[in-house]
């Protein structure tokens, strides 16, 4: 498996509450990914980035921000977590745009 | 935007039996990745192919392409207790894009 770390593995908050997630590599990987997944809906892109200080949004970016301030992490804010955050968070990293190497997850749930 | 539907959703074989899960994307693909989730776990690469009509193996997995890039199978013949797993297609608009998701198929195999 690729170098990836995810931090936290599992969270529980309350609403209303920040929470940050990061991800971490080992691998030099210019772009990295954070997903999230949900019973239905495969893998949703939150947002993504190409580079350090480069991020986009993807498909489901309302609610998160992100922040990559070295080329190895990646972070994910949940401003004020809402019970709809309630989900899966999974960190990607690719060489390229092909093949992405996925984190253990983040579990997270909002009371 | 792009949307790519992956069928069945679940699907309950016995062991020996062979197994397809479909995807069809509403855009033409660069190219499209399959990835599988065993329970608890993290999607892992199986495979991507590019070229209109393009068959892959690998042991009991066969990758197909359309041949018009919008539509992609897998299929297992003979599957094992260890085949079990969701499996996602994911399709890549174009060479800049990001990509998008299969809601999956979750494979469930009674020995």
């Amino acid at each position: 498996d690729a170098g990836i770390t995810q931090s936290p593995r599992h969270k529980v908050t309350e609403t209303g509450t920040p929470v940050t997630l990061r991800c971490h590599q080992t691998e030099n990987h210019r772009y990295m990914y954070w997903y999230r997944q949900d019973p239905g809906h495969g893998l949703r892109l939150i947002h993504y980035s190409y580079g350090v200080k480069d991020t986009d949004k993807g498909e489901v970016s309302d609610g998160y921000s992100v922040s990559r301030s070295k080329t190895e992490d990646f972070l994910l804010t949940l401003e004020s977590a809402t019970s709809s955050q309630t989900s899966v968070y999974f960190c990607a990293i690719s060489r390229g745009m092909n093949e992405q190497f996925f984190g253990p997850g983040t579990r997270l749930t909002v009371l | 935007g792009q949307q790519v539907m992956q069928i069945p959703q679940y699907q309950h074989v016995q062991e020996g039996e062979d197994f397809t899960t479909y995807c069809n994307s509403s855009t033409t693909l660069s190219n499209i990745q399959w990835y599988k989730q065993r329970p608890g776990g993290h999607p892992v690469f199986l495979i991507q192919l590019v070229k209109s009509g393009e068959v892959k193996k690998q042991k009991r997995l066969t990758f197909q392409f359309g041949e018009a890039k919008k539509n992609s199978s897998l299929h297992i013949t003979a599957t094992q207790t260890t085949d079990v797993g969701t499996y996602f297609c994911a399709g890549q608009a174009d060479a800049g894009n990001m990509l998008t998701f299969g809601g999956g198929t979750r494979l469930m195999v009674k020995p």
